[in-house]
């Protein structure tokens, strides 16, 4: 694939129900980060990680929230028992690389819109 | 934690005018980011700057990182509708620690002919 996706990109949830969150990032690429994005504002970080590792997960809202990429590549991004506060873009993005003390450029996948009614 | 703010948070233009957004930290930056967002898409990597006092041009679009990396600027000469979108800034703090991009709050840009 040519960029970064994700899956679904709309999802409707009931407040209490568990959502899954899937991120392709592009092939090769080391990194891949969670952003969640409130209307109006900038993305917020919520985790990263490098290959399989989860080295940053500081930006998580709760422990309902729980991210995995068990083989260095998919990543999925699990919400559990849903609040209305949830409700939010969320977007992946992936990097070449990520050294500490500099950054390379994020590719941002198209987001998967949350609504908790 | 670390905070960037960024200024106007909206600005509408006429085209044919320039435009310009503000970025401040108020720690020392290792490096900034700048980003665009079209309205109901995501952001799309600009450039990003790390040397202080950084001048970076591309096209039409002017970016600065400020003597003491703590500020930047996004300028846009002679603006047009394809323009259009939100800028955000992103910064990257060196903590010694799996570093992270925190983004601004982003300037959303209009441009009417």
């Amino acid at each position: 694939g040519a960029g970064v996706s994700q899956s679904p990109r709309y999802k409707v949830a009931k407040r209490g129900q568990d959502v899954a969150l899937r991120c392709d990032p592009i092939s090769g690429h080391v990194s891949l980060f969670w952003y969640q994005q409130a209307l109006g504002q900038g993305p917020e970080f919520l985790t990263y990680f490098q290959n399989e590792a989860q080295l940053d997960k500081s930006g998580l809202p709760s422990d309902r929230f729980f991210a995995e990429r068990p083989e260095g590549s998919v990543s999925t991004l699990k919400i559990q028992r849903t609040q209305q506060e949830d409700s939010a873009v969320y977007l992946c993005a992936s990097s070449l690389a990520h050294i500490i003390g500099t950054a390379y450029e994020q590719y941002f996948g198209p987001g998967t819109r949350l609504t908790v009614t | 934690g670390q905070q960037v703010m960024q200024i106007p948070q909206y600005q509408h233009v006429q085209e044919g005018e320039d435009f310009t957004t503000y970025c401040n930290s108020s720690t020392t930056l290792s490096n900034i980011q700048w980003y665009k967002q079209r309205p109901g898409g995501h952001p799309v990597f600009l450039i990003q700057l790390v040397k202080s006092g950084e001048v970076k041009k591309q096209k039409r679009l002017t970016f600065q990182f400020g003597e003491a990396k703590k500020n930047s600027s996004l300028h846009i000469t002679a603006t047009q509708t394809t323009d259009v979108g939100t800028y955000f800034c992103a910064g990257l703090w060196h903590t010694g620690t799996a570093s992270k991009l925190t983004f601004g709050t982003g300037t959303r840009l209009q441009v009417t002919l």
